[in-house]
C-alpha cells in the first residue's frame, strides 16, 4: 500500500477563499483522523471518522470548517472562508481500532 | 474531554546522555499511551506505546513508564544519538480510537 495520501502538499491562498484538502486512507483502515499542527498548539484533533461516519467533531474550530467522508477511500476537509489564522499543516491519518496511526505527509496551508 | 500536558517543550542533551520527556493526562479512563516522533519536515511516526495494564515497556534504547495512579507517563531515551533529534509527541486514548496529543517536545542532541 502507498500509505495515506494527501493533496495538495502545499496551498497558498488569499483570505476569504475556499480551501479543500483531500485524503486517501490506507485500504482496510476503518478510522480516519484530521489533525492540525501549529507551533503554538501542537497536534490538534479536528475530527475523526469510523467506517465513514463522523464520530467526534468537537475539535473543529468553527463553522467555517467542515469534513466529509463519502466512502472508505476518500475524505475532504474544507475551510470556507479561509482566514490567516488557519495557516498550519493539516495531517490526515488512518488506523485500525487500537492500532498505530499512519499519517500522510501533510498539507501545508498558507492563508495570506 | 482528555487533556495531555507535555514537558519540557524543548530539551537539549549531550550526545550519549539520556533524555526524559514527561506527560500527564486528565482522564483516568485513558488506557492507551503512544509516543510519536516527527523529524523535521516529516510526518509523525509511532516509536513505542504502552497500555494501562503494563507499568514499563522497553525497545532497545527507548523505554516508556506509566503511573496510572498519578496519571503520568514518561519517555526515556538512553545513549542518545544525532538521529534522535526530532519533535516527540505523547498521546492518550480512552477507547483506542480518539487519540489526543500533547504539544510536543523538541529534542536537540548536542555533539
Amino acid at each position: 500500500d502507498a500509505g495515506v495520501i494527501q493533496s495538495p502538499r502545499h496551498e497558498v491562498t488569499e483570505m476569504g477563499q475556499e480551501v479543500t484538502l483531500r485524503c486517501k486512507p490506507i485500504s482496510g483502515h476503518d478510522y480516519l483522523f484530521w489533525y492540525r499542527q501549529t507551533m503554538m498548539r501542537g497536534l490538534e484533533l479536528l475530527i475523526y471518522f469510523n467506517n465513514n461516519v463522523p464520530i467526534d467533531d468537537s475539535g473543529m474550530p468553527e463553522d467555517r470548517f467542515s469534513a466529509k467522508m463519502p466512502n472508505a477511500s476518500f475524505s475532504t476537509l474544507k475551510i470556507q472562508p479561509s482566514e490567516p489564522r488557519d495557516s498550519a499543516v493539516y495531517f490526515c491519518a488512518s488506523s485500525l481500532l487500537g492500532g498505530e496511526l499512519f499519517f500522510g505527509e501533510g498539507s501545508r496551508l498558507t492563508v495570506l | 474531554g482528555e487533556n495531555v500536558e507535555q514537558h519540557p517543550s524543548t530539551l537539549s542533551v549531550q550526545e550519549g546522555d539520556s533524555a526524559v520527556i514527561k506527560c500527564t493526562y486528565s482522564d483516568s479512563a485513558s488506557n492507551y499511551f503512544p509516543w510519536y516522533k516527527q523529524e523535521l519536515g516529516k510526518r509523525p511516526q509511532l516509536i513505542i506505546d504502552i497500555r494501562s495494564n503494563v507499568g514499563e515497556k522497553k525497545d532497545q534504547r527507548i523505554a516508556v513508564t506509566l503511573n496510572k495512579t498519578a496519571k503520568h507517563f514518561s519517555l526515556h531515551i538512553t545513549e542518545t544519538q544525532p538521529e534522535d533529534s526530532a519533535v516527540y509527541f505523547c498521546a492518550a486514548s480512552q477507547r483506542d480510537d480518539k487519540i489526543i496529543f500533547g504539544k510536543g517536545t523538541r529534542l536537540h542532541i548536542l555533539p
